[in-house]
């Protein structure tokens, strides 16, 4: 899974609290993303970053903020949780240079189910 | 904009029959093509990926997807499965215009039945 780590794993929260989701790398990876997956819906992107301190929404951002202030950790927060943030989070990041290693691979995922 | 779509929600098979999960992509520019695989209670795996050059790509565990660019599609297939290939199968689309972002289609379920 190219060094990426996802805390914690498992979480359930009240509707209205907040909390931060860390992903980290052990290598030098330019690009992150926060991925969120759905019954039925796939994995639908939430925020990306493409270098230490740059954030970009993706799909489906809103409910959600982000930071990159070190190259090897992106963190996404949930300011207010909702029942409909209620889902698997999934962090990737992206190996570039040769085209032929051009791939995201993926953290292990968070379970987060708000009540 | 880029967009997939996976054909079948569901396929049910029987231990070493052929499986085909077919895989439709969408978009206006050149495009590459990943197929991943999730096991139960797990993350993301890369299965195999098509970025350029021969159109037949080979992967892990004896996969194999076909790039047809005329009919936009991106199957992929095995030629005899195994009880622990019975997982949910994603196909996904990038392109170098978007910053990579990777568009997923809502995935196939593959149970395998001895």
């Amino acid at each position: 899974n190219a060094g990426v780590t996802q805390t914690p794993k498992f979480r359930v929260l009240k509707t209205g609290q907040s909390m931060t989701l860390l992903c980290a790398q052990d290598m030098n990876h330019e690009y992150m993303y926060w991925y969120r997956q759905d019954p039925g819906m796939g994995l639908r992107l939430i925020h990306y970053s493409v270098g230490e301190g740059t954030t970009a929404k993706g799909e489906v951002p809103d409910g959600y903020n982000v930071s990159r202030l070190k190259k090897q950790n992106f963190l996404l927060g949930l300011e207010s949780a909702a029942p409909s943030q209620t889902s698997v989070y999934f962090c990737a990041v992206r190996l570039a240079g040769a085209q032929s290693t051009d791939t995201q691979y993926f953290g292990p995922g968070t379970r987060l189910t708000v009540l | 904009a880029q967009s997939v779509t996976q054909l079948d929600s569901q396929v049910p098979v029987f231990e070493e029959a052929p499986v085909e999960l077919r895989c439709n992509y969408s978009s206006s520019v050149s495009v590459y093509l990943f197929w991943y695989v999730q096991y139960p209670n797990q993350g993301l795996q890369l299965l195999l990926k098509y970025l350029s050059g021969s159109t037949l790509v080979k992967g892990i565990n004896g996969f194999e997807a076909e790039f047809n660019k005329s009919q936009t599609s991106f199957h992929l297939r095995k030629p005899s499965v195994h009880i622990s290939d019975t997982a949910e199968y994603f196909c996904a689309v990038s392109s170098s215009g978007n910053d990579y972002k990777l568009s997923f289609g809502a995935g196939t379920t593959v149970t395998v039945r001895a």
